[in-house]
């Protein structure tokens, strides 16, 4: 079956250290992946595309890699801020490139 | 263009009463999207539409959930006769198609509870 996988516990990480979360998924071809955040109580706001021949994207404090043999994307937020704290969903194009498929998102707590 | 709109913000209802929600796309997005979204969980697709044609509806979604995009703009989500298992954030989202370097842009939501 398909599976998109995200860490289910909370990354707590001290201000100014680099937060790394991990996204895997199973039995699907992506022609792309996508990152969201989302804070308690709103919808998903989009961060960041990346194609699958694509090995790494950035913007500003972001960074996101796809490794499409290992089927994983790493999502980085460098010299993290408390204002980072939030969920981060990881997403990818599901059977004919029609919908998002999201995974279940991992929370990050930046401690000040 | 101010977002994605979604009402109401919340919505308690009884088991058994029917409950509609609204949805302003970007009007420029001509792909509109519902998810439902339960605590702890990512968003789940329900169904989307390509201008006015509903083009894929979750294998997931019952008889009692029905959708509507008339002339291709504001969509509607109608749930009839509710169960408790329908309390969940249900939320819109709009895209201009695919491949969009933009992503999704979602709505806040509308929270549904059913007592």
């Amino acid at each position: 079956s398909q599976k998109i996988e995200q860490n289910s516990e909370a990354l707590n990480i001290q201000e100014g250290k680099t937060a790394t979360l991990t996204c895997n998924y199973t039995n699907y071809s992506p022609a792309y992946l996508q990152w969201y955040r989302q804070d308690p109580g709103r919808g998903p706001v989009f961060l960041l595309l990346i194609r699958e021949n694509e090995k790494e994207k950035r913007k500003e404090r972001l960074k996101v890699t796809f490794d499409t043999t290992l089927k994983q994307s790493l999502f980085h937020i460098t010299a993290s801020q408390p204002a980072d704290s939030a969920t981060y969903l990881c997403a990818l194009d599901g059977e004919g490139n029609n919908r998002l498929a999201f995974g279940k998102g991992n929370q990050v707590v930046v401690i000040p | 263009d101010t977002g994605v709109s979604q009402n109401p913000r919340h919505k308690i209802t009884k088991r058994g009463q029917n409950v509609t929600f609204r949805c302003d796309p970007i009007s420029e997005h001509n792909r509109l999207y519902w998810y439902r979204q339960t605590l702890g969980q990512g968003p789940e697709f329900l169904t989307y539409f390509q201008n006015e044609a509903q083009l894929e509806k979750s294998r997931l979604l019952s008889d009692r959930f029905s959708a509507e995009r008339p002339k291709g703009s504001f969509s509607t989500l109608e749930i009839q006769r509710t169960e408790q298992g329908d309390s969940a954030m249900y939320l819109c989202a709009s895209s201009p198609g695919t491949p969009t370097p933009r992503g999704y842009t979602f709505g806040s939501g509308t929270r549904l509870t059913v007592v």
